[in-house]
């Protein structure tokens, strides 16, 4: 596709439900990062991928959040046991190359909201 | 590790006047820097990148920044804002080797007044 793609937009979710979230990176782009960001505030890392390979999980909050990119494609958030606090949008980036210079392309994100 | 710093977290402005959002980092290491913005329900559009070279970059809708190395700064400017400029703007910083993960700041929301 022409951009990067989230789905879906946004996401209601009564506590202690679990939740998928989906990714389509750009083709062809070899990292794909996960972002929450908290109302008012900034993306706050969750975790890196390099093709299929999962290099960075130092940003996931608790051991209920697990991601996964089993075919150095698309990508998968998944959330267990959602809390309030989980509730945030969750950003999608991808860039074509590992090296610092690239810049990172942003989809437009999921809305989770834990009621 | 990089942090990004920016000091505003609200710049209201009227139009047609000049504008500065700033950003401060701090790393151990040389870094890339970013200015992204984000649009109400949208994600993040970069806006313009510093990478080596000369130190005033310039972006996409009329907006440029400067690196400082010695103030370890890269603030973002415009001359001359729009109502459609009203927005959340975001610096962030990326390592030059070892980890590839931009880490970005709290945000500065850019408030446009007719």
């Amino acid at each position: 596709g022409a951009g990067v793609s989230q789905s879906p937009r946004y996401k209601v979710a009564k506590r202690g439900q679990d939740v998928a979230l989906r990714c389509d990176p750009i083709s062809g782009h070899v990292s794909l990062f996960w972002y929450q960001q908290a109302l008012g505030q900034g993306p706050e890392f969750l975790t890196y991928f390099q093709n299929e390979a999962q290099l960075d999980k130092s940003g996931l909050p608790s051991d209920r959040f697990f991601a996964e990119r089993p075919e150095g494609s698309v990508s998968t958030l998944k959330i267990q046991r959602t809390q309030q606090e989980d509730s945030a949008v969750y950003l999608c980036a991808s860039s074509l190359a590992p090296q610092g210079n690239t810049e990172a392309f942003f989809g437009q994100g999921t809305r989770l909201t834990v009621v | 590790a990089q942090s990004v710093t920016q000091l505003d977290s609200q710049v209201p402005v009227f139009e047609e006047a000049p504008v500065e959002l700033r950003c401060n980092y701090s790393s151990s290491v040389s870094v890339y820097l970013f200015w992204y913005v984000q649009y109400p329900n949208q994600g993040l559009q970069l806006l313009l990148k510093y990478l080596s070279g000369s130190t005033l970059v310039k972006g996409i809708n009329g907006f440029e920044a400067e690196f400082n190395k010695s103030q370890t700064s890269f603030h973002l400017r415009k001359p001359s804002v729009h109502i459609s400029d009203t927005a959340e703007y975001f610096c962030a910083v990326k390592a030059r080797g070892g980890s590839y993960i931009p880490t970005f700041g709290r945000g500065t929301s850019l408030i446009v007044h007719p």
